[in-house]
């Protein structure tokens, strides 16, 4: 059954660093996702992506994040300069209609 | 802003129990999605429900959508350890026509089956 794959699954990075979280994406879906979860809290919506461009972003999703498709494949998240708040599980989902499938994860740690 | 209120918050049964677990919208839900989430992964997709009223079984999982398309619950008949998990409920709040936009996600409720 296809579904979505990130990695790495764990990234540890200093303070101020850049990251880069890869994520695959179902192959036949349009419509990609990133959100993050801290620790114990929500699920929460970062930036949605079709077409080649972003088509919705939170408030979270600041200047400090971007979002790439550099080929057919790969979808990416970047995080320009960690800071500690950053620490977090990230999630990549990838939609098809309205059932939006998730990958198993990136767990983000700043130190 | 759509809220998603999930209830309730932490369960803890035996095995073989039956339990049913809640979600409320302060708005008409989109398509409800449900989803569980074992601890280090990613939530994993159960069932989506769009039609008031509508049942979904899923083996042991009974999914049941509102009339009023503002309420849902998960029953889970004899719960087994695997169970064990957090469940969410997820919607749309920006759906309009054929387009979804970004879900909004309850806060889930953590399930424990004891053996």
């Amino acid at each position: 059954e296809p579904e979505v794959t990130q990695t790495p699954s764990h990234q540890v990075t200093q303070m101020g660093q850049e990251v880069i979280l890869r994520c695959v994406p179902i192959s036949n879906h349009l419509y990609f996702y990133w959100y993050r979860q801290i620790l114990g809290q929500k699920v929460e919506f970062l930036v949605s992506f079709y077409n080649n461009e972003i088509s919705e972003k939170s408030e979270i999703f600041d200047d400090q994040f971007s979002v790439e498709r550099p080929d057919g494949s790969n979808f990416t998240l970047k995080i320009r300069s960690t800071k500690l708040e950053d620490s977090a599980m990230y999630f990549c989902a990838s939609r098809v209609f309205y059932e939006q499938y998730f990958g198993p994860g990136t767990r983000l740690t700043v130190t | 802003t759509q809220l998603l209120e999930q209830s309730p918050q932490f369960l803890s049964i035996q095995e073989g129990e039956n339990l049913t677990v809640y979600c409320n919208s302060s708005s008409v839900f989109s398509s409800l999605q449900w989803y569980r989430q074992e601890p280090g992964e990613g939530p994993v997709l159960l069932v989506t429900v769009v039609t008031g009223g509508e049942v979904k079984k899923l083996k042991r999982l009974t999914f049941q959508f509102g009339d009023a398309r503002k309420d849902s619950s998960l029953h889970i008949t004899a719960a087994q350890p695997g169970d064990t998990g957090l469940y969410l409920c997820a919607d749309y709040p920006n759906a309009g026509g054929t387009s979804y936009g970004k879900l909004t996600f309850g806060q889930g409720t953590i399930l424990t089956v004891h053996p």
